[in-house]
């Protein structure tokens, strides 16, 4: 079945600092892929996407390429903030009706 | 647009207690899920349904029951609380199974 493997965290930075999320992946046929943010205390927040190979999803600084020749999918951010501190969910799509399969979360610390 | 509406947002429940989580979605999606979160564990699928009148379940269906009598609402029936429910709950919603899914605040549940 699908799967994602994330970076293990928390990872923390100091401000204005680069940022890099490994995202990895398994799956059959040709998912679409996301990034998800949560805020401590709050539900998930789409970030961005990508649905297919070699496409750029980008927001709020933050940009990830889906790269099918590596099943990556690797978040990066040029100058993070202190309010960019949260969890980060790669996720992708089964390919049936139920859904997303999620990676575990990184805890993201920026520190000024 | 409300969005995704989840109630309660906290709960403790005694072990064999039942309770309901509520989950109203305005978007006119006809994808619902419900997740279950646990520290470090990222995300887990419970139930979901397609449409009015349709569920499936998920990875982790056990001790949950749902319905879907309307498009907007997807509720959550715990039966017999037991401390392994002790979680946070997210409802979902989405217009396709492979598009983006948005999410409630969620329902910080704790059974003692």
């Amino acid at each position: 079945g699908n799967s994602v493997t994330q970076m293990e965290g928390p990872v923390t930075l100091s401000e204005e600092a680069f940022l890099t999320i490994n995202c990895t992946y398994t799956a059959t046929g040709y998912p679409s892929l996301f990034w998800y943010v949560q805020y401590p205390g709050e539900g998930l927040q789409l970030l961005l996407k990508a649905t297919k190979a070699d496409d750029k999803g980008s927001n709020k600084g933050f940009e990830a390429t889906y790269r099918k020749e590596t099943t990556s999918f690797h978040l990066e951010k040029g100058s993070v903030q202190v309010s960019d501190s949260a969890v980060y969910f790669c996720a992708l799509t089964r390919g049936g009706a139920d859904g997303l399969t999620f990676g575990k979360g990184t805890h993201l610390i920026i520190q000024p | 647009n409300a969005g995704v509406t989840q109630t309660p947002k906290f709960r403790i429940l005694k072990i064999g207690q039942s309770m309901t989580l509520q989950c109203t979605q305005d978007m006119n999606h006809n994808y619902m899920y419900w997740y279950r979160q646990d520290p470090g564990m990222g995300l887990k699928l419970i139930y979901y349904s397609v449409g009015a009148g349709i569920t499936d379940k998920g990875e982790v269906p056990n001790g949950y029951n749902v319905s879907r009598s309307t498009t907007e609402d997807f509720p959550l029936r715990l039966e017999l609380a037991a401390p392994s429910q002790t979680s946070v709950y997210f409802c979902a919603s989405s217009y396709s199974k492979d598009n983006e899914q948005f999410f409630g605040p969620g329902t910080r549940l704790t059974v003692l």
